[in-house]
């Protein structure tokens, strides 16, 4: 069965700082992965989307993903952290091609 | 600019009403999702339709029935609320299947907020 396992429910790093949030994924075929953020009361906006064209994805807003086929991961970096980046973020996994199967989410939450 | 329009951002029922939670798309999407987002929980998948009058069970679909008579327009029925379906509902739109450029990213609404008393 498809999955997805984000590691930490809440991050908390200083503005500035180095962003690191982790999701590790199982699945029979190569995936589909898809991070998204959402901000306080708002629906899900993405982020980037690894579709086996470039393992390195970069997205919108400085962050980037590496897909990791050895490691079965697809963590999500930005190299400075700012708090407008303070939101909760989705891993996700594309099934069969329509529903997406997504993890619990992790909350970020950076500090001055 | 593409847009999912989730008709009620909040909504407050009481226990046993019938509860109508409305979803548009303008983007000409096959399939619709609802999902159900809960703390601690992420994203649970209640229902999803890959075509006009066609639905299909999530993970979650007890208590909910959904309507799709139009293919822009996806509903969420909740036919006698109770408190345990306290929780922010989403509503999605993809394209069909996942192939060239189409990776079956979702299209996400604001969310609507029910609170069952």
């Amino acid at each position: 069965a498809q999955s997805v396992t984000q590691l930490g429910s809440h991050v908390s790093v200083s503005e500035g700082a180095l962003v690191l949030l982790r999701c590790n994924y199982s699945s029979s075929v190569p995936p589909y992965l898809f991070w998204y953020v959402q901000y306080p009361n708002q629906g899900l906006q993405l982020l980037l989307k690894y579709t086996s064209a470039a393992t390195l994805v970069k997205g919108i807003n400085g962050f980037e993903a590496e897909f990791k086929k050895s490691e079965t991961s697809f963590h999500l970096t930005k190299p400075s952290a700012h708090m407008s980046d303070a939101a909760e973020y989705f891993c996700a996994l594309n099934q069969a091609g329509t529903a997406l199967i997504f993890g619990k989410g992790t909350t970020l939450s950076v500090s001055s | 600019d593409v847009k999912v329009t989730q008709s009620s951002r909040y909504l407050v029922k009481r226990t046993g009403e019938k509860v109508f939670l409305e979803c548009v798309q303008d983007m000409d999407h096959e399939n619709m999702f609802w999902y159900r987002q809960d703390p601690g929980l992420g994203l649970r998948l209640i229902y999803f339709s890959y075509d006009v009058k066609m639905k299909e069970k999530g993970d979650i679909p007890e208590g909910y029935s959904v309507s799709r008579e139009k293919k822009e327009r996806f509903s969420l029925i909740l036919e006698s609320a109770s408190t345990n379906q306290t929780s922010m509902y989403l509503c999605a739109s993809s394209s069909l299947g996942t192939s060239g450029a189409n990776t079956g990213e979702l299209f996400f609404g604001e969310g609507s907020r029910l609170t069952v008393l």
